[in-house]
């Protein structure tokens, strides 16, 4: 069975430019959670999809960050417009429900010049 | 807000002493997850613990859920090279999120 897979990898962009993260969850998993980790600080929480669904954005730093999970499979996290402290490595992780584990992708590790 | 800390941060030992980390909530959680990071790569799940004063083990790991539900603790006994890495715990409190703790950063020498 496939993992949890992240586009792209890595990720050098100027600030004031647009990058678009990319998450595929395993298959079949409903929920879905972005988060951050910058410089080997904590593990940050975005949000949470259930399917298609937002279930918790609080974590989302400001209108400049804007996930999406159309059709309930694969979620993008755009960052428009970036800034330095935005970057960070992005990590999403799927889950089977609330109380299962999570399994966590590779991570896409954005620089922001 | 929920606040979720861990210490130590750091923690170097030699091969074969024992390690503990513990985890603190600011609120009672509804259930908690250990994860483990080597350095490069990414979290992967150890356990989770649902129910107060729980305790479980995997080999050398022992996990431990406090009896308020707002604390955790993970013990290794006789650390080996390989358990080198970040411990996270993640905790829920009856919200749909997770709150990471601060982690700790294990390195353990030869």
């Amino acid at each position: 069975e496939a993992g949890v897979t992240q586009f792209p990898s890595h990720s050098v962009i100027e600030k004031g430019q647009t990058v678009t993260l990319r998450c595929d969850p395993i298959s079949g998993h409903d929920n879905l959670y972005w988060y951050r980790r910058v410089m080997g600080k904590e593990i940050k929480f975005l949000l949470h999809f259930v399917k298609e669904s937002k279930q918790d954005e609080s974590g989302m730093p400001n209108n400049r960050f804007l996930a999406e999970r159309t059709g309930g499979t694969y979620s993008t996290l755009k960052v428009q417009p970036a800034e330095l402290e935005d970057s960070g490595v992005y990590f999403c992780a799927s889950s089977q429900g609330l109380v299962y584990e999570q399994y966590f992708g590779p991570g896409t590790r954005l620089t922001v010049t | 807000g929920q606040q979720v800390m861990q210490i130590p941060q750091y923690q170097h030992v030699q091969e074969g002493e024992d390690f503990t980390t513990y985890c603190n909530s600011s609120t009672t959680l509804s259930n908690i997850q250990w994860y483990k990071q080597r350095p490069g790569g990414h979290p992967v799940f150890l356990i989770q613990l649902v129910k107060s004063g729980e305790v479980k083990k995997q080999k050398r790991l022992t996990f431990q859920f406090g009896e308020a539900k707002k604390n955790s603790s993970l013990h290794i006994t006789a650390t080996q090279t390989t358990d080198v890495g970040t411990y996270f715990c993640a905790g829920r409190a009856g919200t749909y999120k997770y709150i990471f703790g601060t982690g700790t950063r294990l390195k353990v020498l030869a």
